[in-house]
Protein backbone atom coordinates (compact mmCIF):
# COMPACT_ATOMS: atom_id res chain seq x y z
CA UNK A 1 0.00 0.00 0.00
CA UNK A 2 2.40 2.94 -1.39
CA UNK A 3 1.58 6.18 0.24
CA UNK A 4 2.62 8.20 -3.05
CA UNK A 5 3.15 6.20 -6.49
CA UNK A 6 4.76 7.31 -9.57
CA UNK A 7 4.44 5.32 -13.04
CA UNK A 8 6.54 4.97 -14.77
CA UNK A 9 9.32 4.71 -13.18
CA UNK A 10 11.64 4.93 -16.44
CA UNK A 11 10.45 6.74 -19.05
CA UNK A 12 13.13 7.02 -22.09
CA UNK A 13 12.31 8.72 -25.63
CA UNK A 14 13.05 10.38 -28.47
CA UNK A 15 13.18 14.68 -28.37
CA UNK A 16 10.02 16.58 -29.87
CA UNK A 17 7.89 13.65 -28.36
CA UNK A 18 5.10 14.15 -25.77
CA UNK A 19 4.57 12.22 -22.35
CA UNK A 20 3.24 12.01 -19.21
CA UNK A 21 3.72 10.96 -16.06
CA UNK A 22 0.93 9.50 -13.39
CA UNK A 23 1.19 10.66 -9.51
CA UNK A 24 -0.93 8.90 -6.99
CA UNK A 25 -1.38 9.61 -3.23
CA UNK A 26 -3.46 7.79 -1.07
CA UNK A 27 -3.22 9.93 2.39
CA UNK A 28 -5.97 11.75 1.61
CA UNK A 29 -3.40 14.83 1.82
CA UNK A 30 -5.14 18.06 0.08
CA UNK A 31 -1.61 19.56 -1.31
CA UNK A 32 0.31 17.48 -4.16
CA UNK A 33 3.64 18.28 -6.04
CA UNK A 34 6.04 17.67 -8.70
CA UNK A 35 10.02 18.29 -8.70
CA UNK A 36 13.10 17.96 -10.33
CA UNK A 37 16.30 16.85 -9.76
CA UNK A 38 18.72 17.92 -12.60
CA UNK A 39 22.18 15.82 -13.36
CA UNK A 40 23.45 18.30 -10.60
CA UNK A 41 21.18 17.00 -8.01
CA UNK A 42 19.51 19.76 -7.49
CA UNK A 43 15.83 19.09 -6.10
CA UNK A 44 13.63 21.72 -7.14
CA UNK A 45 9.78 22.43 -7.01
CA UNK A 46 8.31 22.73 -10.07
CA UNK A 47 4.07 22.98 -9.41
CA UNK A 48 2.02 22.61 -6.57
CA UNK A 49 -1.87 21.77 -6.43
CA UNK A 50 -4.28 22.26 -3.26
CA UNK A 51 -7.37 20.93 -3.79
CA UNK A 52 -7.19 20.90 -7.45
CA UNK A 53 -5.91 24.19 -7.73
CA UNK A 54 -2.59 25.45 -9.39
CA UNK A 55 -0.86 26.87 -5.61
CA UNK A 56 2.45 27.12 -6.97
CA UNK A 57 4.24 27.68 -10.33
CA UNK A 58 7.94 27.96 -11.01
CA UNK A 59 8.64 29.84 -14.09
CA UNK A 60 8.45 26.01 -15.37
CA UNK A 61 8.75 26.35 -19.63
CA UNK A 62 5.19 26.10 -20.38
CA UNK A 63 5.90 22.71 -22.49
CA UNK A 64 5.21 21.76 -18.87
CA UNK A 65 1.56 21.14 -17.83
CA UNK A 66 0.58 19.63 -14.78
CA UNK A 67 -3.35 18.14 -14.93
CA UNK A 68 -5.07 17.47 -11.16
CA UNK A 69 -7.89 15.50 -12.22
CA UNK A 70 -8.80 14.75 -8.13
CA UNK A 71 -6.84 15.89 -5.15
CA UNK A 72 -5.27 12.32 -5.11
CA UNK A 73 -4.07 12.64 -8.56
CA UNK A 74 -1.88 15.33 -9.82
CA UNK A 75 -0.30 14.35 -13.52
CA UNK A 76 2.54 16.09 -15.36
CA UNK A 77 2.30 16.62 -19.09
CA UNK A 78 5.44 17.44 -21.03
CA UNK A 79 5.03 18.34 -25.01
CA UNK A 80 7.94 18.72 -27.27
CA UNK A 81 10.52 17.20 -24.85
CA UNK A 82 14.28 18.42 -25.00
CA UNK A 83 17.63 16.73 -23.91
CA UNK A 84 17.64 19.12 -21.20
CA UNK A 85 14.17 17.31 -19.52
CA UNK A 86 16.55 14.81 -18.75
CA UNK A 87 16.23 14.47 -14.87
CA UNK A 88 14.09 12.64 -12.32
CA UNK A 89 11.28 14.18 -11.34
CA UNK A 90 9.35 13.32 -8.28
CA UNK A 91 5.31 13.78 -6.89
CA UNK A 92 5.24 14.93 -3.63
CA UNK A 93 1.87 15.11 -1.04
CA UNK A 94 0.95 16.93 2.43
CA UNK A 95 -1.74 17.65 3.98
CA UNK A 96 -0.86 21.28 2.97
CA UNK A 97 -0.67 23.31 6.24
CA UNK A 98 1.93 24.86 8.08
CA UNK A 99 5.14 23.09 8.43
CA UNK A 100 3.36 20.18 6.89
CA UNK A 101 5.75 17.01 6.24
CA UNK A 102 6.15 16.08 2.19
CA UNK A 103 5.97 12.24 1.26
CA UNK A 104 7.93 11.92 -1.74
CA UNK A 105 7.12 9.06 -4.33
CA UNK A 106 9.74 6.74 -5.77
CA UNK A 107 10.68 9.40 -8.56
CA UNK A 108 10.83 9.17 -12.15
CA UNK A 109 13.79 9.02 -14.30
CA UNK A 110 13.20 10.74 -17.64
CA UNK A 111 16.07 10.24 -20.22
CA UNK A 112 15.43 12.14 -23.55
CA UNK A 113 17.50 10.73 -26.49
CA UNK B 1 21.48 31.63 -6.53
CA UNK B 2 21.49 28.47 -3.88
CA UNK B 3 19.60 29.48 -0.87
CA UNK B 4 20.46 26.19 1.09
CA UNK B 5 23.87 24.90 0.90
CA UNK B 6 25.67 21.64 2.04
CA UNK B 7 29.03 22.14 1.65
CA UNK B 8 30.15 18.42 2.46
CA UNK B 9 29.47 16.15 -0.92
CA UNK B 10 30.40 13.37 1.22
CA UNK B 11 31.12 11.96 4.99
CA UNK B 12 32.42 8.64 6.19
CA UNK B 13 32.12 7.53 9.58
CA UNK B 14 32.72 4.68 11.54
CA UNK B 15 29.78 2.52 13.01
CA UNK B 16 28.84 3.67 16.54
CA UNK B 17 30.34 6.85 16.28
CA UNK B 18 28.53 10.51 15.61
CA UNK B 19 27.54 11.52 12.22
CA UNK B 20 27.40 15.22 12.00
CA UNK B 21 25.85 16.62 8.98
CA UNK B 22 25.87 20.47 8.25
CA UNK B 23 23.56 22.80 6.43
CA UNK B 24 23.77 26.69 5.99
CA UNK B 25 20.79 29.01 4.37
CA UNK B 26 20.75 32.53 3.03
CA UNK B 27 17.28 33.61 3.19
CA UNK B 28 16.36 34.77 6.47
CA UNK B 29 12.84 34.61 5.82
CA UNK B 30 13.01 30.34 6.06
CA UNK B 31 11.09 29.58 9.40
CA UNK B 32 10.82 25.58 8.76
CA UNK B 33 13.96 23.56 8.19
CA UNK B 34 13.88 19.48 7.35
CA UNK B 35 15.97 16.49 6.72
CA UNK B 36 15.14 14.11 4.53
CA UNK B 37 16.91 10.57 3.63
CA UNK B 38 16.97 9.46 0.43
CA UNK B 39 18.18 5.35 -0.76
CA UNK B 40 19.29 5.11 -4.66
CA UNK B 41 16.26 4.67 -7.03
CA UNK B 42 13.56 5.91 -4.15
CA UNK B 43 12.19 8.96 -2.85
CA UNK B 44 13.22 11.40 -0.02
CA UNK B 45 12.20 10.13 3.32
CA UNK B 46 11.18 12.68 5.99
CA UNK B 47 13.45 12.42 8.73
CA UNK B 48 13.46 15.16 11.28
CA UNK B 49 12.24 18.94 11.61
CA UNK B 50 12.97 22.01 13.35
CA UNK B 51 10.72 25.44 13.75
CA UNK B 52 12.58 28.79 13.64
CA UNK B 53 11.32 29.23 17.39
CA UNK B 54 13.71 26.15 18.35
CA UNK B 55 17.00 25.78 18.19
CA UNK B 56 17.14 21.63 19.10
CA UNK B 57 14.48 18.66 18.41
CA UNK B 58 15.37 15.15 18.77
CA UNK B 59 14.31 12.09 17.75
CA UNK B 60 15.94 8.70 19.03
CA UNK B 61 19.50 8.61 17.56
CA UNK B 62 18.41 12.02 15.14
CA UNK B 63 19.43 15.40 16.56
CA UNK B 64 18.74 18.52 14.51
CA UNK B 65 20.39 21.82 16.01
CA UNK B 66 19.64 25.14 14.68
CA UNK B 67 21.42 28.24 14.91
CA UNK B 68 19.38 31.28 13.33
CA UNK B 69 22.15 34.13 13.87
CA UNK B 70 24.79 31.95 11.90
CA UNK B 71 21.90 30.58 9.79
CA UNK B 72 23.10 27.43 10.19
CA UNK B 73 21.88 23.72 11.17
CA UNK B 74 23.22 20.58 11.60
CA UNK B 75 21.72 16.78 11.91
CA UNK B 76 23.76 14.44 14.42
CA UNK B 77 23.36 10.54 14.19
CA UNK B 78 24.53 9.47 17.35
CA UNK B 79 25.38 6.15 17.30
CA UNK B 80 25.08 5.74 13.69
CA UNK B 81 24.17 2.40 11.89
CA UNK B 82 24.91 1.21 8.67
CA UNK B 83 21.51 1.12 7.76
CA UNK B 84 22.16 5.08 7.86
CA UNK B 85 24.26 5.19 4.89
CA UNK B 86 22.44 7.26 2.35
CA UNK B 87 21.82 10.77 0.85
CA UNK B 88 20.72 13.57 3.31
CA UNK B 89 19.08 16.66 2.24
CA UNK B 90 18.39 19.72 3.65
CA UNK B 91 15.34 21.49 3.26
CA UNK B 92 13.84 24.53 4.14
CA UNK B 93 10.39 26.56 3.76
CA UNK B 94 8.68 29.74 4.94
CA UNK B 95 5.40 28.70 6.59
CA UNK B 96 2.58 29.74 4.00
CA UNK B 97 -0.61 27.51 4.32
CA UNK B 98 -1.28 25.75 1.12
CA UNK B 99 1.43 27.50 -0.72
CA UNK B 100 4.93 25.90 1.14
CA UNK B 101 7.73 25.34 -1.24
CA UNK B 102 11.14 23.42 -0.43
CA UNK B 103 13.80 24.79 -0.46
CA UNK B 104 16.67 21.61 -0.84
CA UNK B 105 19.93 21.34 -0.46
CA UNK B 106 22.40 19.25 -3.11
CA UNK B 107 22.57 16.51 -0.35
CA UNK B 108 25.41 15.15 1.38
CA UNK B 109 26.33 11.39 1.07
CA UNK B 110 26.89 9.84 4.64
CA UNK B 111 28.77 6.16 4.21
CA UNK B 112 28.97 4.52 7.39
CA UNK B 113 31.55 2.13 7.60
CA UNK B 114 31.31 -1.40 9.87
Amino acid sequence: DTAVSQTPKYLVTQMGNDKSIKCEQNLGHDTMYWYKQDSKKFLKIMFSYNNKELIINETVPNRFSPKSPDKAHLNLHINSLELGDSAVYFCASSQGGVGDTQYFGPGTRLTVL
Amino acid sequence: DQQVKQNSPSLSVQEGRISILNCDYTNSMFDYFLWYKKYPAEGPTFLISISSIKDKNEDGRFTVFLNKSAKHLSLHIVPSQPGDSAVYFCAASVSSFGNEKLTFGTGTRLTIIP
